[in-house]
């Protein structure tokens, strides 16, 4: 699987955007951009994924750059329950595959 | 919305002590998974199981651990002989479809937390 590059860490005002952004150099034509997040010790939550194209659903935007080297998660408008561990997996197109967690980004959003 | 469900949520053993965690992943769902997070650390795969048989596991899926699929519905992790090391939050998860589609994330249950003492 493509190694993933986060920030550790990140703060974001209530109401405000958050785009937490994710490098991956060295992704593979096959391999998708999925994102999960991780609320205090809960299971982790699927939010989003995407092959090369934009994607939107009711949780975030996830924008692809054109090379497909790195992706930035985008939630419109945070809300202190947004406050979580964020992580960027790559991983194959192949079904079964595990996923493979990094130390992901750690999104404060504030009052 | 569908879950993936857990039990127990908290389970406290005596170390060399055999337990077995169990998860009901969702209906329709054909791939399922264990994941563990030791206290402060990543979220860690351990286990991938498909048509009733193992189809991935990491180095920590040892011979102390295996899984099951007993009835259709739960899915169950048992640990052998358990050690202190083995606390950690152990999370089931599931998923849809196989077959080179990857339209569907995983669902994850909310775990059990398990302490050996």
């Amino acid at each position: 699987d493509a190694k993933t590059t986060q920030p550790t860490s990140m703060d974001c005002a209530e109401g405000r955007a958050a785009n937490l952004p994710c490098n991956h150099s060295t992704i593979s034509g096959n391999e998708y951009v999925y994102w999960y997040r991780q609320i205090h010790s809960q299971g982790p939550q699927y939010i989003i994924h995407g092959l090369k194209n934009n994607e939107t659903n009711e949780m975030a935007s996830l924008i692809i750059t054109e090379d497909r080297k790195s992706n930035t998660l985008i939630l419109p408008h945070a809300t202190l329950r947004d406050t979580a561990v964020y992580y960027c997996i790559v991983r194959p197109s192949n079904s079964g595959y595990a996923l493979n967690f990094g130390k992901g980004t750690s999104l404060l959003v504030t009052p | 919305e569908p879950e993936v469900t857990q039990t127990p949520s908290h389970q406290v053993t005596q170390m060399g002590q055999e337990v077995i965690l169990r998860c009901v992943p969702i209906s329709n769902h054909l791939y399922f998974y264990w994941y563990r997070q030791i206290l402060g650390q990543k979220v860690e795969f351990l286990v991938s199981f498909y048509n009733n048989e193992i189809s991935e596991k990491s180095e920590i899926f040892d011979d102390q651990f295996s899984v099951e699929r007993p009835d259709g519905s739960n899915f169950t992790l048992k640990i052998r002989s358990t050690k202190l090391e083995d606390s950690a939050m152990y999370f089931c998860a599931s998923r849809i479809t196989g077959g080179g589609q990857a339209n569907y994330g995983y669902t994850f249950g909310s775990g059990t937390r398990l302490t050996v003492v």
